[in-house]
């Protein structure tokens, strides 16, 4: 059964950086040709895609995001990770890992990452 | 950011069919995308419950069952279940500036 499990920090302070983990089990990250995804949700809104990686570390981002952010993979210990710089309030969310193939078919739980003075 | 429009809410009750619509445009399910739905519960993660328009995951009961025409799609609950009281959002690929995937904007359903 594969699982996924976001890590990190639950406050940030405004203009710092996020950080998150998201650790992988049940499956090789470095095998299967997935993609590998941030997918975040503010409360009371809707989800929405920041990006992916693949096993030989080539990223996608969201348009809106890019600036911003970095996914990178450590194959060694099977987790992948965000980073989020610059933050304000606006990116106080949930935020899902998942994995991504022709569809998002695994999810880890969500992290609820708070950006707060 | 959701491009992709579900109403706020549906409701039935138990036994009942209901139908939760995805209105898209013509760079994301008009273009031919592939629709995908997810059931939701808070505090859990998401759960995949229709990929590529139709097609069900194994484990995921009959009584859901997905469609998609022209800029959209639907997702049927029949038989609706004291359990399939969540959230529910649909999810495509958009070829304009939105960015790769979409998500709808969700659905709650509450069973009566």
């Amino acid at each position: 059964q594969v699982q996924l499990q976001e890590s990190g920090p639950g406050l940030v302070k405004p203009s710092q950086t996020l950080s998150l983990t998201c650790t992988v089990s049940g499956a090789s990250i470095s095998s299967g040709n997935y993609y590998w995804s941030w997918i975040r949700q503010p409360a009371g809104k809707g989800l929405e895609w920041i990006g992916r990686i693949y096993t030989s570390g080539s990223t996608n981002y969201n348009p809106s995001l890019r600036s911003r952010v970095t996914i990178s993979v450590d194959t060694s210990k099977n987790q992948f990770s965000l980073k989020l710089n610059s933050v304000t309030a606006a990116d106080t969310a949930v935020y899902y890992c998942a994995r991504y193939r022709l569809n998002f078919d695994y999810w880890g739980q969500g992290t609820l990452v708070t950006v707060s003075s | 950011q959701s491009v992709l429009t579900q109403p706020p809410s549906v409701s039935g009750a138990p036994g009942q069919r209901v139908t939760i619509s995805c209105t898209g445009s013509s760079s994301n399910i008009g273009a031919g995308f592939d629709v995908h739905w997810f059931q939701h519960l808070p505090g859990t993660a998401p759960r995949l419950l229709i990929y590529g328009n139709t097609n069900r995951p194994s484990g995921v009961p009959d009584r859901f069952s997905g469609s998609k025409s022209g800029t959209s799609a639907s997702l049927a609950i029949t038989g609706l279940q004291a359990e399939d009281e969540a959230d529910y959002y649909c999810q495509s690929y958009d070829s304009s500036l939105s960015g790769f995937f979409v998500f709808g904007t969700g659905t709650k359903v509450t069973v009566l």
